[in-house]
């Protein structure tokens, strides 16, 4: 059984540039959640998703960031007009629709290093 | 709201030697409790959780944790640190809500000498 995957696991931007960040669940999960580490910083959430829905986007900063997870497809991150403050590790997480004993297990994919220059 | 404290940056210890490694949190609701280990370059591996039930919880790699309500603590131990547990720690709760989002700390790194 595959793990959360993430696609690339390094990104180099020129500031102004777009990053999409890319994330496949596990198998048989369909809730995604997306955190920020900044350089010697825990975990900073960002976004919950489930298919098609936006569940909880409080972490988010208002602009130049956006999320989906389509039908069909891994889940997106996108940052529009990358700057400097942007370079971090997004790591991806996911969780089953159904959680036995209400387990809160999340599991991590190995992150995408952004790096903007 | 709910936060995480972990105290110290950085541990060291000596292979063998008992590892401490704390955490306090803040949550206005009963929290579940969470100790993750990430390895340079990799993503983050559960290490063990607290949802309910008893307060001494047991993970992988012989670590253990102690969920102490009345010291809103979750410290992390293990009797007996090994080469490969060097790596950084952090502790993460979510609360008994309907939201899932996780908190964590800061973090700590674990050194081990030989």
């Amino acid at each position: 059984n595959a793990g959360v995957m993430q696609n690339p696991r390094h990104l180099v931007r020129r500031r102004g540039q777009e990053a999409r960040l890319r994330c496949s669940p596990m198998k048989g999960h369909s809730h995604v959640y997306w955190y920020r580490q900044l350089p010697e910083e825990g975990l900073k959430f960002m976004v919950y998703l489930q298919k098609e829905n936006i569940i909880d986007e409080s972490g988010m900063p208002k602009e130049r960031f956006s999320a989906e997870f389509p039908k069909e497809g891994p889940s997106i991150l996108r940052i529009q007009q990358v700057v400097r403050g942007d370079s971090a590790a997004y790591f991806c997480a996911s969780s089953p629709r159904t959680d036995p004993g209400d387990r809160r297990e999340q599991y991590f994919g190995p992150g995408t290093r952004l790096t903007v220059t | 709201a709910q936060s995480v404290t972990q105290l110290g940056s950085h541990v060291s210890v000596s292979e063998g030697a008992l590892v401490l490694l704390r955490c306090n949190y803040s949550s206005s609701v009963p929290p579940y409790l969470f100790w993750y280990v990430q390895y340079p370059n990799q993503g983050l591996q559960l290490l063990l959780k607290y949802t309910t039930g008893a307060t001494l919880v047991k993970g992988i790699n012989g670590f253990e944790a102690e969920f102490k309500k009345s010291e809103t603590s979750f410290h992390l131990t293990k009797p007996s640190a090994h080469m490969s547990d060097a790596a950084e720690y952090f502790c993460a709760v979510t609360p008994d809500t309907g939201r899932r989002a996780l908190t964590f700390g800061s973090g700590t790194r674990l050194q081990v000498q030989p």
